[in-house]
């Protein structure tokens, strides 16, 4: 399994960015997918979760209405579109692949991780 | 403040037994939630240690084990080893706790 991420940089308070995630090595569409991230020095946070078909999705609260998951199984790869971005998104943002194509809160898991986008927002 | 309490910090002399909790709730690990268990070596991304309360994964040194009970869960690393200094952290749901660095004196 590999996940590799892309996308991080620096963005303003208030601005758009989108992260990819290139997967290759396991069959795409076989696994919901995940966006983990990782504030400077704190721990790590679960952000949105999407199914194996792309049609069940999740989000933590504190991204909810700003952050869009989705994927095209076709390019096995991952997106999450992030709005209204603030000062409090800056991270290490992580892909991470779920066990299953469906999404069971009680069996929720991240098996693979990638390396890893920086994201900082900033003015 | 996590939902998953974990203690900040644990330290353990090579070859010693160090055990790390993850404190709950009903709504989490006691509503019968799987408990895993990452290892974050220093500026590395995480990696599944723990899945499924007990499971290793393939690669996984046996000296780690996992066990839960009621509300909580715990990680027991016998017989430490220098490489094993990283951050670890717990997940049941949609939550992480708030990680435990393990220091190998």
């Amino acid at each position: 399994v590999q996940l590799v991420e892309s996308g991080g940089g620096l963005v303003q308070p208030g601005g758009s960015l989108r992260l990819s995630c290139a997967a290759s090595g396991f069959t795409f569409s076989f696994s919901a997918m995940s966006w983990v991230r990782q504030a400077p020095g704190k721990g790590l946070e679960w952000v949105s979760v999407i199914s194996g078909d792309g049609g069940t999705t999740y989000y933590a609260d504190s991204v909810k209405g700003r952050f869009t998951i989705s994927r095209d199984n076709s390019k096995n790869t991952l997106y999450v579109q992030m709005n209204s971005l603030t000062v409090a998104d800056t991270a290490v943002y992580y892909c991470a692949q779920n066990p299953d194509q469906g999404i069971s809160a009680r069996r929720f898991r991240f098996d693979s991780w990638g390396h890893g986008t920086l994201v900082s927002v900033s003015s | 403040q996590s939902v998953l309490t974990q203690p900040p910090s644990v330290s353990g002399a090579p070859g010693q037994r160090v055990t790390i909790s993850c404190t709950g709730s009903s709504s989490n690990i006691g509503a019968d939630y799987d408990v895993n268990w990452y290892q974050q070596l220093p500026g590395a991304a995480p990696k599944l240690l723990i899945f499924a309360n007990n499971g290793r994964p393939s690669g996984a040194p046996d000296r780690f084990s996992g066990s839960k009970f009621g509300t909580s869960a715990s990680l027991t690393i016998t017989g430490l080893q220098p490489e094993d200094e990283a951050d670890y952290y717990c997940q049941s749901g949609w939550v992480f706790g708030g990680g435990t660095k393990l220091t190998v004196l």
